[in-house]
């Protein structure tokens, strides 16, 4: 799977639209940019995946650059509860485990 | 709803015991499931892939005699820890996908103290 690049924290003002870029400039044509979130001392949450297009659901948005190279979530409207470490993993389609990085600890600011 | 469910959520025992913690798919069949390790301040880190009525697959440095994993049904996947040292004390977190390009869903882990 290729590897990604994401800054290690950020923070954000709640209510603020919370956007973390991710890096995967060695992504082939067959591979899913996945997001996941994990809260303190939980399992990892799914957020939101996707190929080539962008995609929304009831949770964030992503968005792929056109040559596939980068992508942002966008967490529309932040709140506290938001507060998380963020990862950006890219995998194909078969079933193997997912391979995790550091990720970006967003904070959200009251 | 949570489609992964994990059990215990929280353990601790004393040196030398064995533990077992169980992952099961709630509203899916999954032919394979995975468990991933945990460490303070750490990201997660696959251990093994646990495969339906086949022996599991473990990544390098994983040791298939101390951690044993048996997955006999398409919903129940099961760790155990043999004669666990404080070492072993970490969270151990399982998955599964519901199918190919499908994101994985995670239970919420279990927390594990060896004393």
């Amino acid at each position: 799977d290729a590897k990604t690049t994401q800054p290690p924290s950020m923070d954000c003002a709640e209510g603020r639209a919370a956007n973390l870029p991710c890096n995967h400039s060695t992504i082939s044509g067959n591979e899913y940019v996945y997001w996941y979130r994990q809260i303190h001392s939980q399992g990892p949450q799914y957020i939101i995946h996707g190929l080539k297009n962008n995609e929304t659901n009831e949770m964030a948005s992503l968005i792929i650059t056109e040559d596939r190279k980068s992508s942002t979530l966008i967490l529309p409207h932040a709140t506290l509860r938001d507060t998380a470490v963020y990862y950006c993993i890219v995998r194909g389609g078969g079933a193997d485990g997912l391979t995790f990085g550091k990720g970006t600890h967003l904070i959200i600011q009251p | 709803g949570a489609v992964v469910s994990q059990h215990p959520s929280w353990v601790i025992c004393k040196s030398g015991t064995s533990v077992k913690i169980e992952c099961r798919s709630l509203d899916f069949q999954a032919t394979t499931m995975f468990w991933y390790r945990q460490f303070p301040k750490q990201s997660l880190m696959l251990m093994a892939t646990s495969n339906e009525g086949s022996k599991a697959t473990y990544e390098q440095g994983v040791e298939k005699d101390k951690f044993l994993i048996n997955h006999a049904s398409l919903t129940l996947s099961t760790l155990t820890v043999t004669s666990a040292h404080p070492e072993d004390s970490s969270f151990y977190i399982c998955s599964a996908n519901r199918g190919r390009n499908q994101p994985q869903h995670f239970g919420d882990g279990t927390r594990l103290s060896i004393l």
